[in-house]
């Protein structure tokens, strides 16, 4: 099974508004990953867990906050986005980071910021 | 510089036949992934095949092949007996050794294909 599941599948918000997107794995992975994607482009990698741990923060601003409550479930957090922040948010997992594993991704959800 | 370059923005392929989609890929690690991921319009990435830069053979998985030629740093992905299904975007992309990067995905432009019945 290599199956990543993520919620909401769609998600419309104002710009005052606090939401949460939510990954879930049940693969063992230890390592997870959000990224977002924007229309006809490749995916662009935001943070990286490892081990429950932060490893990777790609610059992102502070409205964008990630959370790893358990070894299973990713988290982000989201308070006071921008319009340009509308776009495709992909979740994903690995076993563990390294050149040689493979990431699994989930549906996505789209986000879209009035 | 690009790491991953996949120079085909848009193929067409008819159904039944065989495609290929190029990639090529700028490393000076001697340990690094290349994957290829299809991505309906529906937004999912589905993993299609994995080649690690040590395995001496081609990855195969299905229809899905990969045409692997370290010395031209290519890894082209070939689909065999084209289906309707088969339509969407194709991203190349490599996972370099542990170092600072950690491994991170680094994804190419895409490529679109489509299937014509």
């Amino acid at each position: 099974d290599t199956e990543v599941t993520q919620t909401p599948k769609h998600l419309v918000m104002g710009m005052t508004n606090k939401k949460s997107l939510k990954c879930e794995q049940h693969m063992g992975h230890r390592a997870m990953y959000w990224y977002k994607q924007k229309a006809k482009k490749p995916p662009e990698l935001m943070f990286v867990y490892s081990y429950e741990k932060l490893s990777i923060n790609e610059s992102v601003p502070s409205r964008f906050s990630p959370e790893c409550p358990n070894s299973s479930l990713l988290n982000l957090h989201l308070h006071a986005l921008q319009p340009e922040d509308s776009a495709l948010y992909l979740c994903a997992s690995s076993l563990r980071t390294g050149p040689q594993e493979t990431q699994y991704f989930g549906p996505g959800t789209r986000l879209l910021v009035l | 510089a690009q790491k991953i370059t996949q120079t085909q923005p848009g193929m067409f392929v008819q159904e039944k036949e065989a495609v290929t989609l190029d990639c090529t890929y700028d490393t000076s690690d001697p340990s690094y992934g290349l994957f290829w991921y299809k991505q309906p319009s529906s937004g999912e990435m589905i993993f299609l095949i994995y080649q690690g830069s040590y395995d001496q053979q081609n990855a195969t998985e299905g229809r899905y092949s990969l045409n692997f030629q370290k010395a031209r740093k290519s890894a082209n992905l070939v689909i065999s007996a084209s289906q309707l299904g088969d339509s969407a975007m194709y991203f190349c992309a490599m996972r370099e050794g542990y170092g600072g990067s950690q491994g991170n995905l680094i994804f190419g432009k895409g490529t679109k294909l489509s299937v014509k019945p």
